[in-house]
Order: structure tokens, then C-alpha cells, then sequence
């Protein structure tokens, strides 16, 4: 167990729909990461926060969002929804930038 | 573009035999190269990192070379076991930001 937090773990929608997925880090890391992950991409960044600022962007779509609360949590949302946006998203923590990153076991987006 | 390539993208290997993951990148201004396993439903889990201070680097069973004037890292799995089939990953990171560029994958099937 990471100690990384993502729920839900699976989310079945249909195409043009608004989804929310939605992270915990760890206890004390102050940085999450979002990834995605398709059988032909690999684990795609996508975007990081760091006490509550972005701090990096990836490849991430227009149509996505995301944020990180007081709390530290973050959510990433995704809209108008796609076929080709069916994948695994996976949250990340880490106390330091630059060191080891810990992964929740993703949220599996199915749009039908 | 990609940045970090990884290779290959499948590997089989019998029992005691040594799988060699081999990986590129092309930004010098990485200092951070980190493998990372992934076990089917589960999220990628750190293995072994390096920083390019080192040419190699030893935890148990696994191994990191590293060469930084051809910009290529390699993993070698001693003594493989059935229970090391999983998907790895080369990533690596740079700078103040921290978020990981990973390769794409390989996925190693250890036979009894």
C-alpha cells in the first residue's frame, strides 16, 4: 500500500460526459502528479501540483482540468468525453520534487 | 516527442535467466533515472534509482548501469524469478519540477 488514495477505482460513462476523479497523497507529501496510462502511450504526464500551485504540464488535454484543495487533494476532471480517453489515470505523490514518486492503483475511465 | 526510449517491449526469459531492459534519453539536463514495476491492477512501484554521479548502482537482484556520455541506462534482473513478470518502466526527471518521463514500457515474462 502506497498510502496514495484514488477513488473510483473503475467509471463507466458514455461519450460526452463530465467525469471527476480524485486523489489523496500521502500523509505529509505536499506534491501530486496525474498520469495516464494506454496500452500504446505508456504513462503519459499530465500535470503537477505543488501546495496547491501548478507546477508542471504535460501532455494534458484542454477539455481536462485539474486542481489541488487546502487539504492537499486533488481532483482531475475530464469532459466532453472521447472514446480514445479511456484509460487508467493514476495519481502520484512525493515529498521532495525530484525524488521518488509513490502511485495510487489508478481509476480505469471506460467511455462507451 | 518522446524522450526517454525504452526497449524492448517484451521480453521472455526462463527461470535464472538475466532480463536486460535498456533505456535512452535526450535531455542532459536529467539527473534522475528511476525504475519503476507494475504488477497487473496495480499501480508502478519504485524498484532502483540512480543520479548520474554513479556508474552503477546494486539492490538485491537488480542492477542499474548507467552511461552518461552515450545518455543510456540499462536494468539487469540476476537470477529471475516467476514472481518478477511484470511490466517496468525507465523514467527519468530533471530540475526543480520532479515529475517523471517514462519510457513505455517492457513487459517481462519469467518461465518456471
Amino acid at each position: 500500500d502506497s498510502g496514495v488514495t484514488q477513488t473510483p477505482k473503475h467509471l463507466i460513462t458514455a461519450t460526452g460526459q463530465r467525469v471527476t476523479l480524485r486523489c489523496s497523497p500521502r500523509s505529509g507529501d505536499l506534491s501530486v502528479y496525474w498520469y495516464q496510462q494506454s496500452l500504446d502511450q505508456g504513462l503519459q504526464f499530465l500535470i503537477q501540483y505543488y501546495n496547491g500551485e501548478e507546477r508542471a504540464k504535460g501532455n494534458i488535454l484542454e477539455r481536462f482540468s485539474a486542481q489541488q484543495f487546502p487539504d492537499l487533494h486533488s481532483e482531475l476532471n475530464l469532459s466532453s468525453l472521447e472514446l480514445g480517453d479511456s484509460a487508467l489515470y493514476f495519481c502520484a505523490s512525493s515529498v521532495v520534487l525530484g525524488g521518488e514518486l509513490f502511485f495510487g492503483e489508478g481509476s480505469r475511465l471506460t467511455v462507451l | 516527442q518522446q524522450q526517454v526510449k525504452q526497449s524492448p517491449q517484451s521480453l521472455i526469459v526462463q527461470k535464472g535467466g538475466i532480463p536486460i531492459i535498456n533505456c535512452a534519453y535526450e535531455n542532459t539536463a536529467f539527473d534522475y533515472f528511476p525504475w519503476y514495476q507494475q504488477f497487473p491492477g496495480k499501480g508502478p512501484a519504485l524498484l532502483i534509482a540512480i543520479r548520474p554521479d554513479v556508474s552503477e548502482k546494486k539492490e538485491g537482484r537488480f542492477t542499474i548501469s548507467f552511461n552518461k556520455s552515450a545518455k543510456q541506462f540499462s536494468l539487469h534482473i540476476m537470477d529471475s524469478q516467476p514472481g518478477d513478470s511484470a511490466t517496468y518502466f525507465c523514467a527519468a526527471s530533471g530540475g526543480s519540477q520532479g515529475n517523471l518521463i517514462f519510457g513505455k514500457g517492457t513487459k517481462l515474462s519469467v518461465k518456471p
